[in-house]
């Protein structure tokens, strides 16, 4: 799962395995959360999103669980392939007065090998 | 259709030197945000805008300032430039809030090195 420190925590994973990247977020008042894949040299992309009147949201190949009592969120990849090496990052959407923003997590690289 | 475009896309400063990053979206979205990446740190939030002509601070805005002028573009300045400034910039717009689809679009990234 993701962590304060200088670097990531990695998962490492067989190709066909599942994959289970987990988060803690900080703010019980949060209500919409993401998870962004990054590859390497390039911006964040979108991967699943969940709105906190849900615990569990499925995509293709991908779920997300939300755990508010927790405030605990996970990434579940089935079958993980080699093009699912990436970082992956939960970020948490933040009020202020001035509007909103997401706040990021650190971040856990995943290593699928062949 | 480009999506977020970030010019440059790699940059060298000296210390002291400034520089502007341009971001540019092409989806009318009324929010956009500015980020830099280090290693191990995630994501954290410089500046962000929630329409033309308004600009607000983030968790880091210390040595940078911004500016909205247009609704497409989103300009990141550095006035003078440090080695703790040393990173990799991202942009992303998002549209207004909606009950939908709250999630950015990012660009690809402006890596900067300040020797």
């Amino acid at each position: 799962g993701e962590s304060v420190g200088l670097h990531l925590p990695t998962l490492s994973v067989q190709e066909g395995d599942n994959s289970i990247i987990n988060c803690a977020y900080s703010n019980s008042a949060s209500d919409y959360f993401i998870w962004y894949k990054q590859e390497s040299g390039k911006g964040p992309q979108f991967i699943i999103d969940i709105r906190s009147n849900m615990d569990k949201r499925q995509g293709q190949r991908v779920t997300v669980l939300l755990n508010k009592t927790v405030k605990h969120l996970s990434l579940q990849i089935a079958a993980t392939q080699p093009g699912d090496s990436a970082v992956y990052f939960c970020a948490e959407n933040i009020y202020s007065n001035s509007g909103y923003a997401l706040n990021f997590g650190k971040g856990t690289s995943l290593l699928v090998t062949p | 259709n480009a999506g977020v475009t970030q010019t440059p896309k790699f940059r060298v400063l000296k210390t002291g030197q400034s520089m502007t990053l341009l971001c540019a979206q092409d989806m009318n979205h009324e929010y956009m945000y500015w980020y830099r990446q280090d290693p191990g740190m995630g994501l954290r939030l410089i500046h962000y805008s929630v329409g033309e002509g308004t600009t607000a601070k983030g968790e880091v805005p210390d040595g940078y300032n911004v500016s909205r002028l247009k609704k497409q573009n989103f300009l990141l300045g550095l006035e003078s430039a440090a080695p703790s400034q040393t990173s990799v910039y991202f942009c992303a717009s998002s549209y207004k809030k909606t009950v939908a689809n709250y999630g950015y679009t990012f660009g690809s990234g402006t890596r900067l090195t300040v020797v």
